[in-house]
């Protein structure tokens, strides 16, 4: 168990609809990470906060949102959902933000749209 | 820009055999190299990571693997692989004063044969 939370496990929606994908880091860690891992993209860098604050950003839809609240938790907004917007999505987390540091991996949300 | 490359969907080895998995990558600037496992239904879990230092880099369950500068490649190995070993690799590159976040290559499933 990496210490990581994500909820929820599964999710089944249409299209057009909007989700929100939630992630607890470890206790201590600062900083989050989204990632979206599909068939076809492999394993891909969405967003970064550390501390509240954005920090990067790698392959993220304009639909897509994100945020990072006080207590450190985040979330990930799913807007107008498309068929290929099915895929595993990881929330990881890690002490400092700088990409020398590992990063720790929650279990994923899946998400199915039908 | 950032890049990784691993050139083997697949590697089959048989229990008790070494085992190497390969990845090479292409940075502009000095890199960091992580190596990740996933299980299935799993996040991906930390193996090791070079950041500077000694080439020879070792870490969990008996994992080591070697930074080669010259051939600009980071390949992970085991002296004696397990069946418990079997799943799916992960390498990732980002770069040393960069702002950029990890980079993964496609991953190599790994499978140990009894």
């Amino acid at each position: 168990d990496s210490g990581v939370t994500q909820t929820p496990k599964h999710l089944i929606t249409a299209t057009g609809q909007r989700v929100t994908l939630r992630c607890s880091p470890r206790s201590g860690d600062l900083s989050v990470y989204w990632y979206q891992q599909s068939l076809d993209q492999g394993l891909q860098f969405l967003i970064q906060y550390y501390n509240g604050e954005e920090r990067a950003k790698g392959n993220i839809l304009e639909r897509f949102s994100a945020q990072q609240f006080p207590d450190l938790h985040s979330e990930l907004n799913l807007s107008s959902l498309e068929l290929g917007d099915s895929a595993l999505y990881f929330c990881a987390s890690s002490v400092g933000g700088a990409p020398s540091h590992e990063q720790f991996f929650g279990p994923g949300t899946r998400l199915t749209v039908l | 820009a950032q890049s990784v490359a691993q050139p083997e969907d697949q590697v089959n080895v048989a229990e008790g055999n070494p085992l190497t998995v390969k990845c090479t990558y292409s940075v502009s600037g000095n890199p960091y190299l992580f190596w990740y496992v996933q299980y299935p239904n799993r996040g991906l879990q930390f193996l090791l990571k070079y950041i500077t230092g000694d080439n020879l880099v070792k870490g969990s369950y008996g994992f080591e693997a070697e930074f080669n500068k010259s051939q600009t490649s980071f390949h992970l190995k085991k002296p004696s692989a397990l069946v418990s070993d079997s799943a799916l690799y992960f390498c990732a590159v980002s770069e040393s004063g960069s702002a950029r976040q990890l980079t993964f290559g496609s991953g190599t499933q790994l499978t140990v044969l009894p």
